[in-house]
C-alpha cells in the first residue's frame, strides 16, 4: 500500500462546478499538507499548504485536513477553465525535507 | 536569470548509452530533489542532496547516479540508459528551515530512451 493514495481521475466539469479533489494517507506522522498544480508539460507548482488539521481559504481554493480519518480534500468552487491542470496532494512530517507525493488527479473543466 | 532550469528539456537516446540530465537553481537552496514521473506513479524520488557533497538514494535510485560539487548544481546520469528509463524528469529544490513543505521544481526533461 502506498503511504499516498490519490484518484488519477481524469475529472470533467462544466465551467461554474464545485470540485473536489481527495487523498488519504497511512503515515500519522504527517504534519504539512500541500497541493501542487501542474499544467500540461510544467513542473508542478505549489498551490496551498495546511499545517496540522483544519481549514485553508485562499480565494476560490479550500484546503481541508482530517488528520483522524487521515484524509484531506482541496476543494474549488466557480471553477474556471484555466484551472484544469493535474493537481499533486504531497505531505511532509515536521522537521523533514521529503515530501511525499500522490499520483495526482487530471482535472478538465469544460467552458 | 532566478530560478530553477533543466537542461535539455528533450532528449531521444538509444539503449545503452550514457546519459546526463542538468539541473541549476540560483537560490542557493540547500536541498535538491530529482523526481520522475510517469502515468499511474506520479512523481517519484529518485536521489536527493541535503547540500553540497551530501547526497543519498530516494524510492528508485537504480540505474542512476548523482553527484553535488557546487550548491547549485545537481546533474543526474543515467549510466546506461534502458527502455524503462524513458520519462519525463523532474528537478526541484527547497530552502533549510524547520519544515521545508514547499519545493521549487523545474521545467523538466522529456526523455526517451530507443
Amino acid at each position: 500500500q502506498k503511504e499516498v493514495e490519490q484518484d488519477p481521475g481524469p475529472l470533467s466539469v462544466p465551467e461554474g462546478a464545485i470540485v473536489s479533489l481527495n487523498c488519504t494517507y497511512s503515515n500519522s506522522a504527517f504534519q504539512y499538507f500541500m497541493w501542487y498544480r501542474q499544467y500540461s508539460r510544467k513542473g508542478p507548482e505549489l498551490l496551498m499548504y495546511t499545517y496540522s488539521s483544519g481549514n485553508k481559504e485562499d480565494g476560490r481554493f479550500t484546503a481541508q485536513v482530517d488528520k483522524s480519518s487521515k484524509y484531506i480534500s482541496l476543494f474549488i468552487r466557480d471553477s474556471q477553465p484555466s484551472d484544469s491542470a493535474t493537481y499533486l496532494c504531497a505531505m511532509l512530517e515536521t522537521g523533514g525535507f521529503k515530501t511525499i507525493f500522490g499520483a495526482g488527479t487530471r482535472l478538465f473543466v469544460k467552458a | 536569470d532566478a530560478g530553477i532550469t533543466q537542461s535539455p528539456r528533450y532528449k531521444i537516446t538509444e539503449t545503452g548509452r550514457q546519459v546526463t540530465l542538468m539541473c541549476h537553481q540560483t537560490w542557493s537552496h540547500s536541498y535538491m530533489f530529482w523526481y520522475r514521473q510517469d502515468l499511474g506513479h506520479g512523481l517519484r524520488l529518485i536521489y536527493y542532496s541535503a547540500a553540497a557533497d551530501i547526497t543519498d538514494k530516494g524510492e528508485v535510485p537504480d540505474g542512476y547516479v548523482v553527484s553535488r560539487s557546487k550548491t547549485e548544481n545537481f546533474p543526474l546520469t543515467l549510466e546506461s540508459a534502458t527502455r524503462s528509463q524513458t520519462s519525463v524528469y523532474f528537478c526541484a529544490s527547497s530552502k533549510r528551515t524547520e519544515s521545508s513543505y514547499e519545493q521549487y521544481f523545474g521545467p523538466g526533461t522529456r526523455l526517451t530512451v530507443t
